[in-house]
């Protein structure tokens, strides 16, 4: 079945700086890639998602690349800022688009 | 306001006794799923539903139930077989199912269970 892996599991960086966070899935049927954040006490929030026919997509200080050849997906955050601290998790469709593995998420801090 | 609700926010019950977690969408969605997270760990889905009357088992349904009578809501039941109950639990519905191009899921605020 679907194994989606995700990296790092924490990453702290200075507000102004970049935040990248990987993820990787096995499904090669897979063709559905959301980011959600998730803050303290709360549901997630979809952020951006990205289908099997795009190779990128932005919207403001948020990007995501998906490469389908290797399986794997980045978030990629810029001119990041206190309140981007949250744990972030990155989901791949089942190919038989039946629903959605998640990654274990990333923690991520930004320090004022 | 159009939305997914979950109740309670907390949740206290004693060992073996079996506890109904609340969830409500006025979204009109006819896909509705629960998931389990615990620390460290990513969502896991316990059941889903792709339409009213209907509802298929996620990876770890063993300890759970469900019931899709009404559209706007799927209650989950945790019984006491569930071997380790206490977790955070989320709610979400899509118009469709979540793998589908297109079908964003939105999630409810969640339910912190505490088996005592």
């Amino acid at each position: 079945g679907e194994n989606v892996e995700q990296h790092p599991s924490t990453l702290s960086v200075q507000e102004g700086d970049s935040a990248v966070i990987k993820c990787t899935y096995s499904d090669s049927a897979s063709n559905y890639f959301p980011w959600y954040k998730q803050e303290l006490g709360k549901g997630p929030q979809l952020i951006i998602d990205i289908r099997s026919n795009v190779g990128e997509k932005k919207d403001q200080r948020i990007a995501v690349t998906l490469n389908k050849t290797a399986k794997h997906f980045s978030l990629h955050i810029t001119e990041t800022q206190p309140e981007d601290s949250a744990v972030y998790f990155c989901a791949a469709s089942l190919g038989n688009n039946n629903d959605m593995r998640f990654g274990a998420g990333t923690r991520l801090t930004v320090k004022p | 306001d159009g939305g997914i609700t979950q109740s309670p926010k907390y949740l206290f019950r004693k060992e073996g006794q079996n506890v109904t977690l609340s969830c409500e969408q006025n979204l009109n969605h006819d896909a509705m799923y629960w998931y389990r997270q615990d620390p460290g760990q990513g969502l896991r889905l316990i059941y889903y539903s792709q339409i009213v009357n209907d509802f298929q088992k996620g990876d770890i349904a063993e300890g759970y139930s469900v019931s899709r009578e009404k559209k706007e809501s799927f209650p989950l039941t945790v019984t006491s077989a569930q071997k380790n109950p206490t977790a955070f639990y989320l709610c979400a519905s899509s118009e469709g199912l979540a793998g589908s191009s297109y079908n964003e899921q939105f999630f409810g605020p969640g339910t912190r269970l505490t088996v005592l």
